[in-house]
């Protein structure tokens, strides 16, 4: 397993506003991943984070909305930028392991 | 692309045995099953993962057919605390870029 702090647990936000999300993991790893659950729907990868180059991201999210930052093996941050209340969601991250994924506890966004 | 299907709910009554299915129909040779679960608004929890043979492990024991499109994921016990929502993810080993999560399961554990 991995142990996964994430910071925020949870916050409130106005919106226009932007939120930085930091996940720290106990040991090095490759890559690192970014979900976003929106109330009442599964997880949606947003992108691939990995140490040294741009983040990779999905269809239908973009760098100038969620840029996300990989300074070193074992932290990331993700940006949720210029917020709107469609935005309201629980944001993971999450690493790889040798048995699976591994996830954090989550950062439950409110925009009001 | 989940390429998975798993009923919406299922019901178990606690203590007894919750089999929670799970059909994998396009599953390729080096694609393995992997078990995950959601309580209430927490992170995803893995539980276990197969390729062809039963697995068993603390929490679960995991059933693969033999021609691998489908699986079974046994609580042997369940508790008040197993309910959540169980995500059945088939997926490469080499691939977890592509960790796809579909709908899932909700398990409603009842006294």
């Amino acid at each position: 397993s991995a142990v996964i702090s994430q910071k925020p647990s949870r916050d409130i936000c106005q919106r226009g506003t932007s939120l930085t999300i930091q996940c720290q993991v106990d040991s090095q790893v490759t890559m690192m991943f970014w979900y976003r659950q929106q109330p009442g729907q599964s997880l949606t990868l947003i992108a691939t984070a990995n140490q040294g180059s741009e983040a990779t991201y999905e269809s239908g999210f973009v760098i100038d909305k969620f840029p996300i930052s990989r300074p070193n093996l074992t932290f990331s941050t993700l940006t949720v930028s210029n917020m709107s209340p469609e935005d309201s969601s629980i944001y993971l991250c999450s690493v790889e392991r040798s048995s699976g994924l591994f996830f954090g506890s989550g950062t439950q966004l409110s925009v009001l | 692309d989940a390429k998975t299907t798993q009923p919406p709910s299922m019901d178990c009554a606690e203590g007894r045995a919750a089999n929670l299915p799970c059909n994998h129909s396009t599953i390729s040779g080096n694609e393995y099953v992997y078990w995950y679960r959601q309580i209430h608004s927490q992170g995803p929890q893995y539980i276990i993962h197969g390729l062809k043979n039963n697995e068993t492990n603390e929490m679960a024991s995991l059933i693969i057919t033999e021609d691998r499109k489908s699986s079974t994921l046994i609580l042997p016990h369940a508790t008040l605390r197993d309910t959540a929502v169980y995500y059945c993810i088939v997926i490469g080993r080499d691939n977890f870029n592509k960790f796809y999560f579909g709908s899932g399961t909700k398990l409603n554990v009842k006294p």
